[in-house]
């Protein structure tokens, strides 16, 4: 157990729709970091924050966003749904902002999105 | 730009025989490198990491990687492979903002 905690664990859902996935980074973790990982693309940064402010942003659609709260979990939002979001994603979440050698990232379990 | 090639999409081992999965980076600086395993329907977990201590760097269950910079390799192995061990491996190399730059996997199979 990684101690980042993702909800919910599988998710189904239309079209067009939008979706809310949940992080809990692990205790005293600062930074926090979305991936994407489908068949077709691999595993893919999305975007990261760090104490509640963006700090880095990586192939990320328009159509997805995400914050950081003050209690430090993380909401990566999904809108206007399509078939090719399917995938699997991940939270992740460190000590520091990772800048530098040897910043350990820690990742929980993954949310798995399907698209239908 | 750092990046990661592994070059095997899949390997195949015999219990109990040696295990060499093989990852070459990229990078313009001296890079952070990690590997990390994901058994199906699980998370990514760290096995080991590289950051410019000692080249030979040991990791979880057995596994260790040696840090080649005149091959630009960072090749995992394991002196014996445990049916256990049959999952996904990404080679992973840190940029300098501390971003993971993911290989496409390595899937490893382990037959009795």
């Amino acid at each position: 157990d990684s101690g980042v905690t993702q909800t919910p664990k599988h998710l189904i859902t239309a079209t067009g729709q939008r979706v809310t996935l949940r992080c809990s980074p692990r205790s005293g973790d600062l930074s926090v970091y979305w991936y994407q990982q489908s068949l077709d693309q691999g595993l893919q940064f999305l975007i990261q924050y760090y104490n509640g402010e963006e700090r880095a942003k990586g192939n990320i659609l328009e159509r997805f966003s995400a914050q950081q709260f003050p209690d430090l979990h993380s909401e990566l939002n999904l809108s206007s749904l399509e078939l090719g979001d399917s995938a699997l994603y991940f939270c992740a979440s460190s000590v520091q902002t990772g800048e530098g050698s040897g910043n350990t990232i820690y990742f929980g379990e993954g949310s798995w999105l399907t698209v239908v | 730009a750092q990046s990661v090639t592994q070059l095997d999409s899949h390997v195949s081992v015999s219990e109990g025989t040696p295990v060499l999965l093989r990852c070459n980076y990229s990078s313009s600086y001296s890079p952070s490198l990690f590997w990390y395993v994901q058994h199906p329907n699980k998370g990514l977990q760290l096995l080991l990491k590289y950051t410019s201590a000692a080249t030979l760097v040991k990791g979880i269950n057995g596994f260790e990687a040696e840090f080649k910079k005149s091959e630009t390799s960072f090749h995992l192995t394991k002196p014996s492979a445990h049916m256990s061990d049959a999952a996904e491996y990404f080679c992973v190399v840190s940029d300098q903002g501390g971003k993971l730059i993911f290989g496409q996997g390595t899937e490893l199979s382990v037959k009795p």
